[in-house]
């Protein structure tokens, strides 16, 4: 039980379609966050929510779109993605959106065909 | 120059001896440093934070040297279980979260 739940463990999707990723935290914490992790690539950070408001976005193309209902849950919704859009995509919370430990989910694997 | 940098590996050692991982990172306005451990197609886990006088948590010690800008992961005793990535993660300051991560050391464990 690592407190963060990523739902699906895994998802192959062709270029065209609209998936959605979800995560759950039961930690009580205030900030999430996705990462996207790409083989022998450092985590990047996509996206900060602090208490449901999006604080950050890295640059992240208009084809991910985060969605943040209330601080426990989290959705990245993805369309019309590129096959470089593979990767493992980690959803995280920490107590506040400093510079405070993540608490990592087990991540999506995405394929895109 | 990469923000974090670490040695990929992988680092062999046999079961029992003693590994030493370093990180250099290129902010000097750094304020909070952590190592996490990643496992073959799994999630980061939080290992340690690290201190400015040093902190030891079992067979692992970690240490911080600002002037130098480095950061250490010693693991004595090293167990087969200790096979996974290390990952140093540093957070400047700015407001909001900085972290950034390493590209991690692979260890292997071998009997």
């Amino acid at each position: 039980e690592t407190g963060v739940t990523q739902t699906p463990r895994h998802l192959v999707m062709g270029m065209t379609n609209k998936k959605s990723l979800k995560c759950e935290q039961h930690l009580g914490h205030n900030a999430m966050y996705w990462y996207k992790q790409s083989a022998k690539k450092p985590l990047e950070l996509m996206f900060v929510y602090s208490l449901e408001e999006r604080v950050e976005n890295n640059s992240v193309p208009s084809r991910f779109s985060p969605e943040c209902p209330n601080s426990s849950h989290l959705f990245l919704h993805l369309h019309t993605l590129q096959p470089e859009d593979s990767a493992l995509y980690l959803c995280a919370s920490s107590p506040k959106s400093d510079n405070s430990p993540l608490h990592f989910g087990n991540g999506t694997r995405l394929t895109v065909t | 120059r990469k923000e974090v940098e670490q040695d990929p590996g992988p680092f062999n050692v046999p079961e029992g001896a003693t590994v030493a991982f370093n990180c250099t990172y290129s902010n000097s306005a750094s304020q909070s440093f952590f190592w996490y451990r990643q496992d073959c197609r799994k999630e980061p886990k939080l290992l340690m934070s690290v201190y400015s006088s040093g902190n030891e948590d079992g067979r692992f010690t970690a240490q911080l040297n600002r002037a130098s800008q480095y950061i250490s992961l010693l693991i004595r005793d090293s167990k087969l279980s200790d096979s996974a990535t290390y990952l140093c993660v540093v957070g400047s300051t700015g407001g909001g979260n900085k972290l950034t991560f390493g590209t991690g050391t692979q260890l292997k464990v071998e009997l």
